[in-house]
C-alpha cells in the first residue's frame, strides 16, 4: 500500500518564476492538505482540498493556489516566487472515516529560490 | 494561532523519561502529536479529541486538559529510536492543523 508521494523531491527556481508541486494521497484517502515548513520550524498550513474544492485556507497570499483532481491527487502552484518561499513543502492526506484530522505526510518537496 | 511547545530541546539517556508540553490560548477540539526525523516526513503518533477519546501509539502516551487547553506527551523508558523533533498540532473544530515550533529530543546510549 503506497503512502503519500510527492514530486519532485528537490527544485531550484529563480525569483519571479512559477512552480508546480504534485502530491498523490495514500490509497483510500480523499482529502489533501498542503504545508510549508521553513528550516527549524513547524509546518504551516497552506490549504486543504476535499472533493476538488479548497475547503480551508491558512494565512498565505493568493500567489499560492492549488487544485485537486478527480483521482484525489493534488497540485500546489506558487507564482512570482520570493526568496522567502524557500522551504520544504509537505503534502498530507487523510480519510474522514479514520477520524477527521489524522493526517499522513509525504516526504516533501524541497524548494530553493535563488 | 500557533500552540506553544516546551521545552525547546531535551537530552535523555536511554531508559529515561521525558515530558513535552503543548498549550494554546484558544479553545481546542483536538491535539495531534507527530515526530519528525531529520530529512524525513512527520510521522503521526497520537491524536487526542475533546471529550477524552485518544488514539495512537502504544509506547508513547499523552494527556489533554481541555479546561487548560494543554496537552502533554510522555516518553517513557526512552529508546534511541525516540530521537527526533516532536510537534504538536491543534485544531479548533475546523480543518486547519496549526503546529507548534517543535521540541527536539536527543536520546543517547
Amino acid at each position: 500500500d503506497a503512502g503519500v508521494t510527492q514530486s519532485p523531491t528537490h527544485l531550484i527556481k529563480t525569483r519571479g518564476q512559477q512552480v508546480t508541486l504534485r502530491c498523490s494521497p495514500k490509497s483510500g484517502h480523499d482529502t489533501v492538505s498542503w504545508y510549508q515548513q521553513a528550516l527549524g520550524q513547524g509546518p504551516q498550513f497552506i490549504f486543504q482540498y476535499y472533493e476538488e474544492e479548497e475547503r480551508q485556507r491558512g494565512n498565505f497570499p493568493d500567489r499560492f493556489s492549488g487544485h485537486q483532481f478527480p483521482n484525489y491527487s493534488s497540485e500546489l502552484n506558487v507564482n512570482a516566487l520570493l526568496l522567502g518561499d524557500s522551504a520544504l513543502y509537505l503534502c498530507a492526506s487523510s480519510d474522514p472515516g479514520q477520524g477527521p484530522y489524522e493526517q499522513y505526510f509525504g516526504p516533501g518537496t524541497r524548494l530553493t529560490v535563488t | 494561532q500557533q500552540p506553544v511547545q516546551s521545552p525547546q530541546a531535551v537530552i535523555l539517556r536511554e531508559g529515561e523519561d521525558a515530558v513535552i508540553n503543548c498549550s494554546s490560548s484558544k479553545a481546542l477540539y483536538s491535539v495531534h502529536w507527530y515526530r519528525q526525523k531529520h530529512g524525513e516526513a512527520p510521522i503521526f503518533l497520537m491524536i487526542l479529541l475533546k471529550g477524552g477519546e485518544q488514539k495512537g501509539h502504544d509506547k508513547i502516551s499523552a494527556s489533554f486538559n481541555e479546561k487548560k487547553q494543554q496537552s502533554s506527551l510522555y516518553l517513557t523508558a526512552s529508546q534511541l529510536s525516540y530521537s527526533g523533533t516532536y510537534f504538536c498540532g491543534t485544531t479548533k473544530n475546523d480543518y486547519k492543523l496549526s503546529f507548534g515550533a517543535g521540541t527536539t529530543v536527543t536520546v543517547r546510549a
